[in-house]
């Protein structure tokens, strides 16, 4: 079964301190996984996928399939990246897909 | 980015009534809808997805003649709340895609059920 598990609720850190926010998936096939970010009275958006292989506002995310981690990093925080992060994993089977969410992280970025 | 539209923002309605929640995707055609329920500081939960022209796949444990979902054309889908009870008060979160393409979120429905 698909899952998408991000163990910490809450993660506090200085403004200027790196940040590594944790998402592990179980998934037989062969992923896609993204990362979503909702900020305070903001819908969800997508921060990153990891097919992009690309930075976002100074984060990156590497699939680590060994480890089934897709974990969020950046080396300086910023107050404006307080908000809430979302792992999610898409995955594709036969006539239909899904995009599952882990519980999320809830960033907070102390001045 | 696209933009996915999601109406009402917010419902009252009775205990015993139904309610229909649209969700639409305004510049772009969407192969696929998900359909969310979020309690209050928790995450989403997948309750559906919807692929135009289809029947919507159910999760495990959502009751489908209870949350009737239609996706009838490429911009639009819709979620119904049939017989509504207290229990089912909570944040509906629709999301729509075309493709493999990265899914784009509505606002959010706040159902509140007296």
């Amino acid at each position: 079964a698909q899952r998408v598990t991000q163990p910490e609720k809450l993660l506090s850190v200085f403004k200027g301190a790196p940040v590594e926010l944790k998402c592990n998936y179980s998934y037989s096939g062969s992923p896609e996984l993204f990362w979503y970010v909702q900020y305070s009275r903001q819908r969800l958006q997508l921060l990153l996928r990891h097919i992009s292989r690309e930075s976002i506002k100074g984060f990156t995310a590497d699939l680590n399939k060994g480890e089934t981690s897709f974990h969020l990093k950046k080396p300086f925080a910023q107050e404006e990246d307080s908000a809430m992060y979302y792992c999610a994993l898409r995955s594709y089977g036969g006539a239909t897909n899904k995009l599952i969410f882990g519980t999320g992280t809830l960033l907070a970025v102390q001045p | 980015g696209a933009v996915v539209s999601q109406h009402p923002s917010r419902v009252i309605c009775k205990s015993g009534t139904s309610v229909k929640i649209e969700c639409r995707s305004l510049d772009f055609q969407a192969t696929t809808m998900f359909w969310y329920r979020q309690f209050p500081k928790q995450s989403l939960m997948l309750m559906a997805t919807s692929n135009e022209g289809s029947k919507a796949t159910y999760e495990q444990g959502v009751e489908k003649d209870k949350f009737l979902i239609n996706h009838a054309s490429l911009t639009l889908s819709t979620l119904t709340v049939t017989s509504a009870h207290p229990e089912d008060s909570s944040f509906y979160i629709c999301s729509a895609s075309w493709g493999s393409t990265e899914a784009f979120f509505g606002q959010g429905t706040r159902l509140t059920v007296v």
